[in-house]
This record gives C-alpha cells, sequence and structure tokens, in this order.
C-alpha cells in the first residue's frame, strides 16, 4: 500500500531533550516535506527537500533540523525542544521534482507536546 | 504575495443538504490549485485538484470544485452531504517560484442529523 509513515504517532518530553521523528515514504517520491499545524495558524511548512541531499527552509525552520540521506525517510529533529514546539507535525510527499505541483500525500502525524 | 483565503471559518449543514465552502486566492500566474480534507485524527488527503482544461474538476467522495478565474476563486461543492463528511477542508494553491503549496487556515464542516 502506498503511503507516508510516520513515528511516533504520540510524543510527550520534556524541554531540552533531542528528539527525532521520523518519515518514510514508499512512493519513490522525490519531493518530502514537514509541516506543523496549530489552531488558527493552519499548516506552515518547517522544511522540505526537493531530493537526496538537497533540503530547504520553509516558512518556520527555527529549532528545527533535517536531513535526506535516502530517497524514503526524512527525519525531523529538534535538537532543543521548546513548549512552543508544542504541535501537530505532518510530513508529506510529492511526487516530481517541482514538487508542491504535484499533489501532496500526508502521514497521519505526530503529536508532540513539550512541557 | 500570494495568499489563500477560506471565509468561512465554521460551517453547519444538515446531512442530505447541498454543500459549497468558498476559496479565493490571490496569484499573478495561471494557478495549480488544490482541496484537501483532513478527518479527526487524520492527515490530510487530496480530494481534487485543478491544473488546467476544464474549470470544472470532479473529486473523490462525491466532491467537486470550479475554477473562476475572474473571481479569483476555486470553490467546492457537494450536491448531497453525508455524516462522514464532517471534517477539515483546505484550500491550497502552488506558488511555483516558492515550490510550496500555500494553504488557507480551513473550514471545519460539521453535519447534523
Amino acid at each position: 500500500e502506498a503511503q507516508v509513515t510516520q513515528n511516533p504517532r504520540y510524543l510527550i518530553t520534556v524541554t531540552g531533550k533531542k528528539l527525532t521523528v521520523t518519515c518514510s515514504q514508499n512512493m519513490n517520491h522525490e519531493y518530502m516535506s514537514w509541516y506543523r499545524q496549530d489552531p488558527g495558524l493552519g499548516l506552515r511548512q518547517i522544511y522540505y527537500s526537493m531530493n537526496v541531499e538537497v533540503t530547504d527552509k520553509g516558512d518556520v525552520p527555527e529549532g528545527y533540523k533535517v536531513s535526506r540521506k535516502e530517497k524514503r525517510n526524512f527525519p525531523l529533529i529538534l535538537e532543543s525542544p521548546s513548549p512552543n514546539q508544542t504541535s501537530l507535525y505532518f510530513c508529506a510527499s510529492s511526487p516530481g521534482y517541482s514538487g508542491g505541483a504535484g499533489e501532496q500525500y500526508f502521514g497521519p502525524g505526530t503529536r508532540l507536546t513539550v512541557t | 504575495a500570494q495568499s489563500v483565503t477560506q471565509p468561512d471559518i465554521h460551517i453547519t449543514v444538515s446531512e442530505g443538504a447541498s454543500l459549497e465552502l468558498r476559496c479565493n486566492y490571490s496569484y499573478g500566474a495561471t494557478p495549480y490549485l488544490f482541496w484537501y480534507v483532513q478527518s479527526p485524527g487524520q492527515g490530510l488527503q487530496l480530494l481534487l485538484k485543478y491544473f488546467s482544461g476544464d474549470t470544472l474538476v470532479q473529486g473523490i467522495k462525491g466532491f467537486e470544485a470550479e475554477f473562476k478565474r475572474s473571481q479569483s476563486s476555486f470553490n467546492l461543492r457537494k450536491p448531497s452531504v453525508h455524516w462522514s463528511d464532517a471534517a477539515e477542508y483546505f484550500c491550497a494553491v502552488y506558488a511555483g517560484n516558492n515550490r510550496k503549496l500555500i494553504w488557507g487556515l480551513g473550514t471545519s464542516l460539521a453535519v447534523n442529523p
């Protein structure tokens, strides 16, 4: 089944404790992206990747890191999480080099709480 | 700057009634337009998309949308709503020069039995 998977689905952590949210897609998509969703603010892009070893900042990259060593995986790293990073996070992938021009396929989301 | 406006934050309809969700965009070139749906506790799923050609596009789950260039709109419609359509609906525009989707803030749909 074609899908985007994220792990973990739920995570409660403390301020400053490094964490990684994994994202994997099995559709051979070149483009991958991370979003956060907050009430009243909609979806905001954190980082995106056009291909392996190519990543770029989105609208809200501060406090996050990403890497794209393999086509299928695009982990999101929070080196020192803070409470303002409490949010619902989505990973998405898209076929085609131009990324958003193709439809995006979303993972189920990771709800992160930082205390 | 490109932007997407969904004027209705929340809409309630009765089951079986027709539905129209509004989306207006600001974009200088011919847009690529999308509607996504987010059911409670789920990720977003593409309902339909418009790239070019026929301005009335059909999507999944019985939804359709009409692109009106003169009004800069891409409204989503369904002739008869089902209780399972209760969800959050997002309109998005592809901003080619920025290589990303510009998202509306969403419309929350509630369906009364």
